[in-house]
Parts: C-alpha cells; sequence; structure tokens
C-alpha cells in the first residue's frame, strides 16, 4: 500500500499570500495517478487536479499541481477567501488508492 | 449537469447491515465507474473501493473484504454500497463519486451519513 504524507499539516495564511502543500508518497506513484481535492466544513470533496498536474474542470488557474515519482506539490498563487479549507492529496494509480491525511489551510 | 444524488441518513446498531444507494444523471451511466470513500467524524478520508458501472467488476479496499458488496443496477443509473456486521467505527459520512481512470473522482454525492449506534 502507498502510504501519503501530507505537509505541513496545517498551514496559515493570509488572502494574497502563496501556499505551497506538500504530498510525499512512500514509493512512486503509477503515471503520476496524484490528484487534488479540496474540502469545506459539511461539504463533500472537490476535484482540484488529476494527473499531478492537470486542472479539473471550472478549477481557477491559481491553482497548480506539480511533481512526479513520491514528490508532489499543490500551489496556490494568491489565496482567496473561500480557499480556506482542507486539501487532501489521492493515488489513483494503484489499488488500494490511498488519500493523504490532509493540511489544512487556515486563515492568519 | 453531472449528479450524483445519495440516500438519506441512517442510524444502525451494531451487527446490522447498511445499503446507500447514489443515482447518477447528466451522463451515460456504464461509461465510467463508481467510487466509495468514507469519512468518519472529524477525520480524513478513506477509500472503500470501486465499482465498473460498464461490467460490474470491483476492486475493494481489503480491510472490508467480506463486509462490503458494492453493485449497480444500469437501468435505473444507480449504484448501491451495502457494508455488513456493522460497528461503531463504521460511523462516517460515505460518499460516492465518478470515477475515470486518469481522472480519479471528479463528481461527488453529497454524503450519506451512517450511525452505528446501540
Amino acid at each position: 500500500e502507498i502510504v501519503l504524507t501530507q505537509s505541513p499539516g496545517t498551514l496559515s495564511l493570509s488572502p494574497g499570500e502563496r501556499a505551497t502543500l506538500s504530498c510525499r508518497a512512500s514509493q512512486s506513484v503509477s503515471s503520476s495517478y496524484l490528484a487534488w481535492y479540496q474540502q469545506k466544513p459539511g461539504q463533500a470533496p472537490r476535484l482540484l487536479i488529476y494527473g499531478a498536474s492537470s486542472r479539473a474542470t471550472g478549477i481557477p488557474d491559481r491553482f497548480s499541481g506539480s511533481g512526479s515519482g513520491t514528490d508532489f506539490t499543490l500551489t496556490i498563487s494568491r489565496l482567496e477567501p473561500e480557499d480556506f479549507a482542507v486539501y487532501y492529496c489521492q493515488q489513483y494509480g494503484s489499488s488500494p488508492e490511498t488519500f493523504g491525511q490532509g493540511t489544512k489551510v487556515e486563515i492568519k | 449537469q453531472v449528479q450524483l444524488v445519495q440516500s438519506g441518513a441512517e442510524v444502525k446498531k451494531p451487527g446490522a447491515s447498511v445499503k446507500v444507494s447514489c443515482k447518477a444523471s447528466g451522463y451515460t451511466f456504464t461509461s465510467y465507474g463508481i467510487s466509495w470513500v468514507r469519512q468518519a467524524p472529524g477525520q480524513g478520508l478513506e477509500w472503500m473501493g470501486w465499482i465498473s458501472a460498464y461490467n460490474g467488476n470491483t476492486n475493494y479496499a481489503q480491510k472490508l473484504q467480506g463486509r462490503v458488496t458494492m453493485t449497480t443496477d444500469t437501468s435505473t443509473s444507480t449504484a448501491y454500497m451495502e457494508l455488513r456486521s456493522l460497528r461503531s467505527d463504521d460511523t462516517a459520512v460515505y460518499y460516492c463519486a465518478r470515477r475515470v481512470d486518469i481522472v480519479a473522482s471528479d463528481y461527488w454525492g453529497q454524503g450519506t451519513l451512517v450511525t452505528v449506534s446501540s
């Protein structure tokens, strides 16, 4: 099973700042099948990025993903008030699919 | 527009079973899979497995093998997830999501709260 470790656990930033979230895999993620989701309280997760770097439909271009192999990054170039949420990475190239434990982006 | 609408909240006793439905609309149901993911209160996301709506092939998380069954009814574009021998640590919100091999889970249901309590 591929274990995904996200860091930091919590990121305290102000609107307008840049957010950099990390997701490290215990072994190489097949075909860069790495996704990022955003989840707000009481809501279902929302797909942001798939294939490590492709934005999902309707996702603003301030969200970008990068990385390959075992190291992946989600960058939010300028935080908007609606971006404060929990972010999860998921690998879906190997079974069982696994999620990271999440990074909370909170208002400083 | 793509929509996944799940059945309502359930309260079950330990040892019972629960069956959650997920009705899809706005796309060709048999062209995609359906993933199931759960989230215990205050915790992260846990992958449970997925089913191909095309041929019914399934892939379950090993920890749930023997207790979970995922099925689809293509005539109504509905997916089902049944979990048996419920325990208190099965208390969670259960989500279905449309699954595409290269895109992961792109549309999600609203979630179904299953509470297991004596």
